[in-house]
């Protein structure tokens, strides 16, 4: 069964500041692998999407890359702003339709 | 871009009612959708797949008869809790899956049974 693993489970960073997220899986056979954002009480806000096949995405100020072998992708944001603090959740769809999550990285940028 | 919706966005009910969640893809046909459960500080956990025209698909550990799905066209589907208890208090999330395989996230529904 695939295992999603993020570190760390939460961060906190002074605004401006460059950080990067992990996000760690087990089973190699993946077809992609796609990072969320989730404010508190809310649903899923999909940030990026990698397919197996490609090595790394960017959206603005977020930069995914994705490493199937080693089973590792990270997410990098730029800059950080006060407005970027939320969970982060990271998934993998294998062999089956749904996505499996991690528990998710916490996020806090001060101003 | 796509866009999932869930109704209600909030629901208290008593213990031993049913609640019935509604889960909409507005601008495009969803032929999977997906039902997950998120306690408080966990990740999603899925609960249910479901596809159009037929029977959802359930995770171990998950009770069928309790947690009734129905998927009866590509843009619609439902999740009712039966007989809810308060343990079954939890935040629960939709997505549907667009045929490029990204899945799209509706804003949730907070049930709490008292």
């Amino acid at each position: 069964k695939q295992e999603v693993t993020q570190i760390p489970a939460a961060l906190s960073v002074p605004e401006g500041e460059n950080l990067v997220l992990n996000c760690s899986f087990t089973d190699s056979a993946i077809y992609n692998l796609q990072w969320f954002r989730q404010d508190p009480g809310k649903g899923l806000t999909s940030l990026l999407l990698i397919q197996s096949s490609q090595r790394e995405q960017t959206s603005g100020r977020l930069n995914a890359s994705l490493d199937k072998s080693s089973g590792r992708s990270t997410l990098y944001i730029a800059a950080s702003q006060p407005g970027d603090s939320a969970t982060y959740l990271c998934a993998v769809k294998d062999s089956g339709y749904a996505l499996n999550f991690g528990k998710g990285t916490s996020l806090l940028v001060t101003p | 871009g796509a866009v999932v919706s869930q109704h209600p966005s909030w629901v208290i009910c008593k213990s031993g009612t049913s609640v019935k969640i509604e889960c909409r893809s507005l601008d495009f046909q969803a032929t999977t959708m997906f039902w997950y459960r998120q306690f408080p500080k966990q990740s999603l956990m899925l609960m249910a797949t479901s596809n159009e025209g037929s029977k959802a698909t359930y995770e171990q550990g998950v009770e069928k008869d309790k947690f009734l799905i129905n998927h009866a066209s590509l843009t619609l589907s439902t999740l009712t809790v039966t007989s809810a208890h308060p343990e079954d208090s939890s935040f629960y999330i939709c997505s549907a899956s667009s045929r490029a395989g990204e899945q799209y996230f509706g804003p949730g529904t907070r049930l709490t049974v008292t």
